[in-house]
């Protein structure tokens, strides 16, 4: 079954940029992902649908500032002039017929 | 508006049952898989357990294999999950979430959650 890597921390700077990695295991590394965010207690929240081509799709009210991309097993989300609400942690999910994982999570602060 | 309300959480000894519900509303029920995922205190999402909008498709993680059972009442746009044989490991949040379309497809919406706490 597949295994979805997170790192489990990052942080950027109010305004700035951050890159965050998803990495399928080997022998997944074209499994379509999805990116959730969980904001300090509340439930979580889907953000996107990333594919291996790097395609993406939002989900409903994502701001323009979340994108997605791919690069072999790893599948990025990238989070443009970063808000304080940003700071959360970010899950990466995937499935497949007999299963669903998802990532440890990256917590991350803003700086 | 998509709403998942889940109910039925509490507090449980270990190696007593315990039945999840979560009722949708907002959306057509019984067009969309559902799926169960956890989250215990300070630790990551876990999904649990997945069904099919005709409970064709069925799945559980190896950890709640053989002690839970997902089923839903589409007539009652209802989600359930019986938990058998409780641990102290499975204490958690568990959230309802909605699939986007087919079984073999990603979560798209998430309920608040019900909090199990299996304890003596």
């Amino acid at each position: 079954q597949p295994v979805l890597t997170q790192s489990s921390s990052a942080s950027a700077s109010l305004g700035s940029s951050v890159k965050l990695t998803c990495t399928l295991s080997s022998g997944h590394s074209s499994y379509i992902i999805a990116w959730h965010q969980q904001q300090p207690g509340k439930a979580p929240r889907y953000l996107m649908k990333l594919e291996g081509s790097g395609s993406y799709n939002k989900g409903s009210g994502v701001p323009d500032r979340f994108s997605g991309s791919s690069s072999g097993a790893d599948r990025y989300l990238t989070i443009s002039n970063l808000q304080s609400e940003d700071e959360a942690d970010y899950y990466c999910e995937t499935w497949d017929s007999n299963t669903r994982v998802f990532g440890g999570g990256t917590k991350l602060t803003v700086l | 508006e998509v709403q998942l309300v889940e109910s039925g959480g509490g507090l449980v000894q270990p190696g007593r049952s315990l039945r999840l519900s979560c009722a949708a509303s907002g959306f057509t029920f019984d067009d969309y898989a559902m799926h169960w995922v956890r989250q215990a205190p300070g630790k990551g999402l876990e999904w649990v357990s997945g069904i099919s909008w005709n409970s064709g498709s069925i799945g559980y993680a190896d950890s709640v294999k053989g002690r839970f059972t997902i089923s839903r009442d589409n007539a009652k746009n209802s989600l359930y999950l019986q938990m058998n044989s409780l641990r102290a490991e499975d204490t958690a949040l568990y959230y309802c979430a909605k699939g986007r379309s087919g079984y073999s497809s990603e979560v798209v919406y998430w309920g608040q959650g019900t909090l199990v706490t299996v304890s003596s």
